[in-house]
């Protein structure tokens, strides 16, 4: 199993370019999240989805969309990247049953986003 | 004031040392609470649950007082590898039956030989 992957690793963008994270996991999950993180801020949740065809927006999720194109996969966009979004990028994901204590939160290696 | 706040360091410890961090949180609808490790530029990583009774993972304690809304991480013998950020977090339930996650900023540790 690879558990969860992101692309790309690195990227720099110029200010109002556009792009889009991929992450995917093979681990059957139902939940999957995007965070970023800046320097001092921990992780603050930008989108999640709870379950195939559902996404909601988490705490910063102005300038971003996200897509959960099947169970496996929850893309996300910048449809105009500006300097403030210059972050690491995490997705992860969650099996959502049973017992809530025991739901451990897989990550993956993260995207390393640069905008000029 | 942010839903989960720490103490953010730096820890300077040498080996062998016992180190304790701190973590508050703010939402009394919380669920679930748990230590994550991240090392620097890597993904974060499931440390341990916390659970009400307390629980210990070799050198490793985890306590959590709900009347208190308060959550500790003792780390003893410490070593080397310990060195990282150590990151609170706190789950709950929320639209969509989603299980939300909210993390601290993290409290730094570096352990010195």
């Amino acid at each position: 199993n690879a558990g969860v992957t992101q692309t790309p690793k690195f990227q720099v963008l110029k200010t109002g370019q556009s792009m889009t994270l991929q992450c995917a996991q093979d681990m059957n999950h139902n939940s999957m999240y995007w965070y970023r993180q800046d320097p001092g801020m921990g992780l603050r949740l930008i989108y999640y989805s709870a379950s195939e065809g559902t996404t909601d927006k988490g705490e910063v999720p102005n300038g971003y969309n996200v897509s959960r194109l099947n169970k496996r996969e929850f893309s996300l966009r910048l449809e105009s990247a500006a300097p403030s979004q210059t972050s690491v990028y995490f997705c992860a994901s969650l099996f959502s049953g049973g017992t809530v204590s025991y739901n451990e939160q897989f990550f993956g290696p993260g995207t390393r986003l640069t905008v000029l | 004031r942010k839903e989960v706040e720490q103490d953010p360091g730096p820890f300077n410890v040498p080996e062998g040392a016992t180190v304790a961090f701190n973590c508050t949180y703010s939402n009394s609808a919380s669920q679930s609470f748990f230590w994550y490790r991240q090392d620097c530029r890597k993904e974060p990583k499931l440390l341990m649950s916390v659970y009400s009774s307390g629980n210990e993972d070799g050198r490793f304690t985890a306590q959590l007082n709900r009347a208190s809304q308060y959550i500790s991480l003792l780390i003893r013998d410490s070593k080397l590898s310990d060195s990282a950020t150590y990151l609170c977090v706190v789950y709950r339930l929320s639209s969509g039956s989603a299980r939300q996650l909210t993390f601290g900023s993290g409290t730094q540790l570096t352990v010195l030989p």
